[in-house]
């Protein structure tokens, strides 16, 4: 199993520009989470899916956030337009939900790492 | 309110050393919890999880976690560190969140062993 995927692992883009960051997921996970590192913030929950539904979207900072989920094998977590304080480590995570806990363990992609200028 | 933390930011320790990792939860009913593990530049690894039994838990590369409910503990150990066990460890809970139950991440501990 090669893990969780993202793409691209670094991304450099100037202020004002549409960013989008890709994963795709264990296969056989039916649960995806999108994280957002900082040293100021730590690790933030942005949202989750379920069944390629999103679940809750309460940590998503912004209207400029949107995060979709088409199928099983892929979801993207789009910034329009980014800015300089979207600058951060993006993690995507998959695991299996039986019902509605979450007690197997987060499998995590190696992140991307957004820069913005 | 239900929590998780990590009271020290950065934890020291010469290497052939043990070494602790503390974590405290605040959690209703019984807790669910894992310790992952961050290299740098990558995403963060399982390193093992407490649901129910011994309060012991082994997990990967020498590492062990004890469950103490009277203190709402989970502190990470290893008898001996290495310098390759330098890297951020993170503490999660299972919170309710959103209609489901899903991790809740400390803030993060940066272990560095020293040669």
């Amino acid at each position: 199993d090669a893990g969780v995927i993202q793409s691209p692992r670094h991304e450099v883009t100037e202020m004002g520009q549409e960013v989008t960051l890709r994963c795709k997921p264990i296969s056989g996970h039916n649960s995806l989470f999108w994280y957002r590192q900082t040293m100021m913030r730590g690790l933030e929950l942005l949202i989750y899916f379920n069944n390629n539904v999103p679940i809750d979207d309460s940590g998503m900072p912004e209207d400029r956030f949107s995060a979709k989920m088409p199928n099983a094998s892929f979801s993207t977590l789009k910034i329009q337009p980014s800015e300089p304080r979207d600058s951060a480590v993006y993690f995507c995570a998959s695991s299996f939900a039986f019902r509605s806990s979450y007690n197997s363990p987060l499998h995590f992609g190696n992140g991307t790492r957004l820069t913005v200028t | 309110a239900q929590s998780v933390a990590q009271p020290e930011d950065q934890v020291n320790v010469a290497e052939g050393n043990p070494l602790t990792v503390k974590c405290t939860y605040s959690v209703s009913g019984n807790p669910y919890l894992f310790w992952y593990v961050q290299y740098p530049n990558r995403g963060l690894q399982f390193l093992l999880k407490y649901i129910t039994g011994d309060n012991l838990v082994k997990g990967s590369y020498g590492f062990e976690a004890e469950f103490n409910k009277s203190q709402t503990s989970f502190h990470l150990k290893k008898p001996s560190a290495l310098v390759s066990d330098s890297a951020l460890y993170f503490c999660a809970v299972i919170l309710p969140r959103g209609g489901s139950y899903i991790p809740t991440f400390g803030r993060g501990t940066s272990l560095i062993v020293h040669p």
